[in-house]
């Protein structure tokens, strides 16, 4: 059975930092690209990054652009998205999936960037 | 950047019915790179359709894709109680922004 589980979000001050991860099983994992999707509260989805299975190709949304690093580690099934600078717009449920297109998602895990 | 419209923003319509729900991309959506998604509250995303017309493992009949270009269509032909949710459609051909659009709610009218 596939399962990702996102881990490390929580409350945080604007400008601050957090890392979220995401353990991916019941896959090979190294022969998928895999994203990052957010989504505000009350809001649409919004993708935000992606990274290819061996990490030669990575790509962010312009809002994220130089403040948030997606990277992964094949050897521990991992993927992992380094957010810097964040902003009260940042808050939002992050979503790990596997794809495109994204046939499995992770439950989510709420970032909340308030004073 | 492609953009993507759907429409209607919310469609209300009783069990049993037929929904008709748009997507429409700004320049085309390359390969058909097009993908549908049903998001019920408190939940994460389930596929639906990819490739604009492919249902994905485990989806009921009922539900299709179709269109190609600039002009894609989920089709439910029988709503069923369990359908009433948000539906988004996303392009991913090429390189990204792996753009969403909107989201549709279809509502129990």
């Amino acid at each position: 059975e596939v399962q990702l589980v996102e881990s490390g979000g929580g409350l945080v001050q604007p400008g601050g930092s957090l890392r979220l991860s995401c353990a991916a099983s019941g896959f090979t994992f190294s022969s998928y690209s895999m994203n990052w999707v957010r989504q505000a509260p009350g809001k649409g989805l919004e993708w935000v990054s992606s990274i290819s299975s061996s990490s030669n190709y990575i790509y962010y949304a312009d809002s994220v652009k130089g403040r948030f690093t997606i990277s992964r580690d094949n050897a521990k099934n991992s993927l992992f998205l380094q957010m810097n600078s964040l902003r009260v717009e940042d808050t939002a449920v992050y979503y790990c999936a596997r794809g495109p297109p994204n046939d499995f998602w992770g439950q989510g895990i709420l970032v909340t960037v308030s004073s | 950047d492609i953009v993507l419209t759907q429409s209607p923003g919310t469609l209300s319509l009783s069990p049993g019915a037929r929904a008709t729900l748009s997507c429409r991309a700004s320049q085309s959506v390359s390969s058909s790179y097009l993908a549908w998604y049903q998001q019920k509250p408190g939940q994460a995303p389930r596929l639906l359709i990819y490739g604009a017309s492919s249902r994905a493992t485990g989806i009921p009949d009922r539900f299709s894709g179709s269109g190609s270009g600039t002009d894609f269509s989920l089709t439910i032909s029988r709503l069923e109680p369990e359908d009433f949710a948000v539906y988004y459609c996303q392009q991913y051909g090429g390189s990204p922004p792996f753009t969403f659009g909107q989201g549709t709610k279809l509502e129990i009218k």
